[in-house]
């Protein structure tokens, strides 16, 4: 079974702190993805990576950075959080294409900035 | 700008009757998936829809894919309470040729009423 995991499932912080979201995936994926999923607005592609140390933008990367030092972990990083960033982050993998192309997706990280 | 939209955002059905979920897309794509999210969960992917034409079934779920007109739908046949969930569709796009990024539509909150 594709294994997708965050490293929390809640998390609360405080604004202008730093935080981190990690995610790691146990098949091997090439590709690796953040979005946040807010009501109303379904699931936004934050960044994204196609190899280590490879990063690309998505559709909303302002005030978020991503880390991927090893193949099977990705980071996302608030550098200063902010209110406007509480949301559910979901993190995904995938192989590259077109070998496949299905996303699996991790369980979901809740977090609220006060 | 690939752009994908869902109707309707919520649907309240009673068990037993049949209804249709649409999932419309703005740009050329050959490829649709279709997710399940349960409260507070991530997504379970149900259907990948890979070709014009293409129809899948798995138990009360039917989903379908007519990439002339850009539009996928999913069936529910004799609703059941289980079926309560909120479905999104996403089309895929193709990024450098390695990488797959997906669309999400905002997703489809069905409640199944007793």
């Amino acid at each position: 079974d594709v294994k997708v995991t965050q490293s929390s499932r809640y998390l609360v912080k405080r604004t202008g702190e730093k935080v981190f979201l990690e995610c790691v995936q146990d098949m091997d994926h090439e590709n690796m993805f953040w979005y946040r999923q807010d009501p109303g607005l379904g699931l936004r592609l934050i960044y994204f990576s196609y190899d280590v140390k490879m990063k690309e933008k998505g559709d909303i990367p302002e005030g978020y950075s991503v880390s991927r030092e090893k193949k099977e972990r990705f980071s996302l990083i608030l550098e200063s959080a902010s209110t406007n960033q509480t949301s559910m982050y979901l993190c995904a993998s995938s192989h590259r294409y077109p070998s496949s192309y299905e996303q699996y997706f991790g369980p979901g990280t809740r977090l609220t900035v006060t | 700008e690939l752009k994908v939209e869902q109707n309707p955002l919520f649907l309240s059905m009673q068990e037993g009757k049949n209804y249709t979920i649409y999932c419309n897309y703005s740009t050329t794509s050959d490829r649709l998936y279709w997710y399940r999210q349960d409260p507070g969960k991530s997504l379970e992917s149900l259907f990948v829809l890979l070709s014009n034409g293409a129809v899948k079934q798995e138990g009360r779920l039917m989903a379908s894919l007519d990439t002339k007109a850009r539009l996928s739908t999913l069936h529910i046949t004799a609703a059941v309470h289980d079926l309560s969930a909120t479905y999104f569709c996403a089309v895929d796009t193709v990024y450098g040729g390695a990488t797959n990024k997906l669309i999400f539509g905002t997703g489809t909150l069905l409640a199944v009423q007793p």
